[in-house]
């Protein structure tokens, strides 16, 4: 079953408007992941959160962590026409053994220039 | 560095054929993955090795086996295809040692239809 839980499941917004992207989970994990998915390509990892942090940025992305209501939201900034992509979350259960995620089914950014 | 390639990138297949799905990776990894991403249900994990000559099953294993012979690449056989595994493959590897930040290196996909 999958853990992450994505809302929306697409947006559509204007260059220069923030984005903002939720994640919701099930159980403890060890870290919280964003990755980004061009159309017809593979995954890119952008962003690790781990469960003792509560925020961390990198460029114009924010990352938001509430382990106590077992959410995450990816916050970027003035966005652009070139960050139009499919965003997901993934998870990284304490249950678990060999390094595996459990992905969302993730979210459709649409940046309009 | 490649990172990660897979091979083929397209393949369509007849019911009952079999084929075989390679991933290569060059950043010398442990642990190496096979997911399957279909529309609406994101990522789904097919297979996974932790290291060379070791696999275990993930998610949706049904219809499908690994081998793991060298560290370096991860196979994923369909032994007699059906039209429901028709997907976009993707294979990706990461280090088993960085137990903290496992992120996850992807291959550009396999696009597969099963006729």
């Amino acid at each position: 079953s999958q853990q992450g839980e994505e809302d929306p499941q697409a947006l559509s917004i204007q260059e220069g408007e923030n984005a903002t992207m939720n994640c919701s989970y099930k159980t403890s994990i060890n870290n919280l992941q964003w990755y980004r998915q061009n159309s017809g390509r593979g995954l890119v990892h952008l962003i690790l959160i781990r469960s003792n942090e509560r925020e961390k940025h990198s460029g114009r992305l924010r990352v938001t962590l509430d382990t106590s209501k077992k959410s995450s939201s990816l916050l970027i900034t003035a966005s652009r026409a070139a960050d139009t992509a499919s965003y997901f979350c993934a998870t990284d259960p304490t249950y678990n053994q060999g390094g595996k995620l459990i992905f969302g089914q993730g979210t459709e950014l649409s940046v309009k220039p | 560095n490649a990172g990660v390639t897979q091979t083929p990138k397209f393949r369509v297949l007849k019911t009952g054929q079999s084929m075989t799905l390679l991933c290569a990776q060059d950043m010398n990894h442990e642990y190496m993955y096979w997911y399957r991403q279909d529309p609406g249900m994101g990522l789904r994990l097919i297979h996974y090795s932790v290291g060379e000559g070791t696999t275990a099953k993930g998610e949706v294993p049904d219809g499908y086996n690994v081998s793991r012979l060298k560290k370096q690449n991860f196979l994923l056989g369909l032994e007699s295809a059906a039209p429901s595994q028709t997907s976009v493959y993707f294979c990706a590897s990461s280090s088993r040692w960085e137990a903290l930040d496992n992120e996850q290196f992807f291959g550009p996909g396999t696009r597969l239809t099963v006729l």
